[in-house]
């Protein structure tokens, strides 16, 4: 799978929009952006998945650069809650299931 | 629906011995993965099942392996515990074993290696 890069750390004021930004230069075709987070002492929660569109749903927002080789998740009014990290992860939906996680990015929410 | 479910949350072992976890999946899913996490290593994948056969391994010595029962439920057993061992082990469930399904966490067991 190829490999995504994300900021270690970002804070953020509650109330206030979060752009959480992902790199990932050596996107395929068949590559899909997934987007999970995992809260303190959680296992790991879906967040929300493109291929090459913008999509929402009630969590959040993704929009994909027009050539699919970054991608941003968008929190529209980021609460205590949100405070995790989040993983941007590619997964090739002709290749094996197992999701690939990189080091993340840990949002800390600021009240 | 129910989550996924591990058991135990908590479990202490000593070098040298061997362990078994459990994981149960949203009822109607049939895929179970599972993953140890680390601070040094991070999320890494261990195995993945699919009716209960399994699919796909990760880069893992022999002493970890798991199984699937014909209900979806899964077990992982570590064998010859070592210090390293200790960490996070999470099991995930998915509907089926197409790579756009989502899937679901349990919250883990903490294995500690004394």
């Amino acid at each position: 799978d190829a490999k995504t890069t994300q900021p270690n750390s970002m804070e953020s004021n509650e109330e206030e929009p979060v752009h959480l930004p992902c790199n990932h230069s050596t996107i395929s075709g068949t590559d899909y952006i997934h987007w999970y987070r995992q809260l303190p002492s959680q296992g790991p929660e879906y967040v929300i998945h493109g291929l090459t569109s913008n999509v929402n749903n009630r969590m959040a927002s993704l929009a994909i650069a027009e050539d699919r080789k970054s991608s941003t998740l968008i929190l529209h009014r980021a609460t205590l809650r949100d405070a995790a990290v989040y993983y941007c992860i590619l997964r090739d939906y002709t290749g094996a299931n197992n999701l690939f996680f990189g080091t993340g990015t840990r949002l800390t929410v600021i009240p | 629906k129910a989550g996924v479910t591990q058991t135990p949350r908590y479990l202490i072992k000593t070098r040298g011995q061997q362990v078994t976890l459990s994981c149960s999946p949203i009822s109607g899913h049939r895929s179970v993965s599972w993953y140890q996490q680390t601070p040094g290593q991070g999320l890494q994948f261990l195995f993945e099942y699919f009716s209960e056969t399994q699919r796909n391994k990760g880069n893992f010595p022999g002493r970890f392996s798991g199984r699937q029962f014909s209900n979806s439920r899964s077990e992982m057993n570590v064998s010859t515990l070592e210090l390293g061992d200790s960490a996070l082990y999470l099991c995930a469930s998915s509907t089926t074993i197409s790579r756009t399904d989502t899937q679901y966490f349990g919250p883990g067991t903490r294995l500690t290696v004394l």
